[in-house]
């Protein structure tokens, strides 16, 4: 069975100032990738990563892939208070295989 | 641009009714899925179709729970005999035909209350 795990769990940032959330996967993997979540709302895609040393960045965000390492890193630049959010990575077993498996979830608030 | 619809939003029940849930997905997108998500959780796989036949089906989804999508297009959920237990929310995603990069998309979720 794949099994996720983020952490931290809980990420209280300062604005301006640079973090990162983890995400390690038990098994072999094609494909990963980042959500974002809003209290009560449904989840926004932010990331595919799909090759070992994969790097992509959007804004403030930037997340990489190791799949060597079964390792996933989501890096936040100056934090600014829109990033508030719970942010998942999810993980496909294989090409083939498309059901997602999700970590618990990094709650992620920014303040002043 | 329309994305993925869900009906009801929110749903409260008496434990021992049965509740039937609808999903939309994206126009042209032929793959389906449901997951589950409890509070503090992240979602859990249920089940995933293409087109209109049933893939795969995750060992929590129970006798109790049924999913059809009749023509390829939208598709329900039914979970009959509700348990408090499945006191959660109800996601649907779709993705796109093609190849390994395709994202699932998220609709907004039913939420269910079980009493």
């Amino acid at each position: 069975e794949l099994k996720v795990e983020q952490n931290p769990l809980f990420l209280s940032m300062q604005e301006g100032k640079n973090y990162t959330i983890y995400c390690n996967y038990s098994t072999t993997s094609d494909r990963l990738y980042w959500y974002r979540q809003d209290p009560g709302k449904s989840l926004e895609s932010l990331f595919v990563l799909l090759s070992n040393g994969a790097v992509k960045q959007e804004g403030r965000l930037m997340a990489s892939l190791d799949t060597k390492a079964r390792l996933s890193t989501l890096h936040i630049t100056a934090a600014v208070h829109d990033l508030s959010a719970t942010y998942f990575c999810a993980v496909a077993p294989s090409l083939n295989d498309y059901k997602l498996s999700f970590g618990a979830g990094t709650t992620v608030t920014v303040r002043a | 641009d329309t994305g993925v619809s869900q009906d009801p939003r929110h749903k409260i029940t008496k434990r021992g009714q049965n509740v039937t849930f609808r999903c939309d997905p994206i126009s042209e997108h032929n793959r389906l899925y449901w997951y589950r998500q409890t509070l503090g959780q992240g979602p859990e796989f249920l089940t995933y179709f293409q087109n209109e036949a049933q893939l795969e089906k995750s060992r929590l989804l129970s006798d109790r729970f049924s999913a059809e999508r009749p023509k390829g297009s939208f598709s329900t959920l039914e979970i009959q005999r509700t348990e408090q237990g499945d006191s959660a929310m109800y996601l649907c995603a779709s993705s796109p035909p093609g190849g390994s990069q395709e994202t699932q998309y998220f609709g907004p979720g039913t939420r269910l209350l079980v009493l």
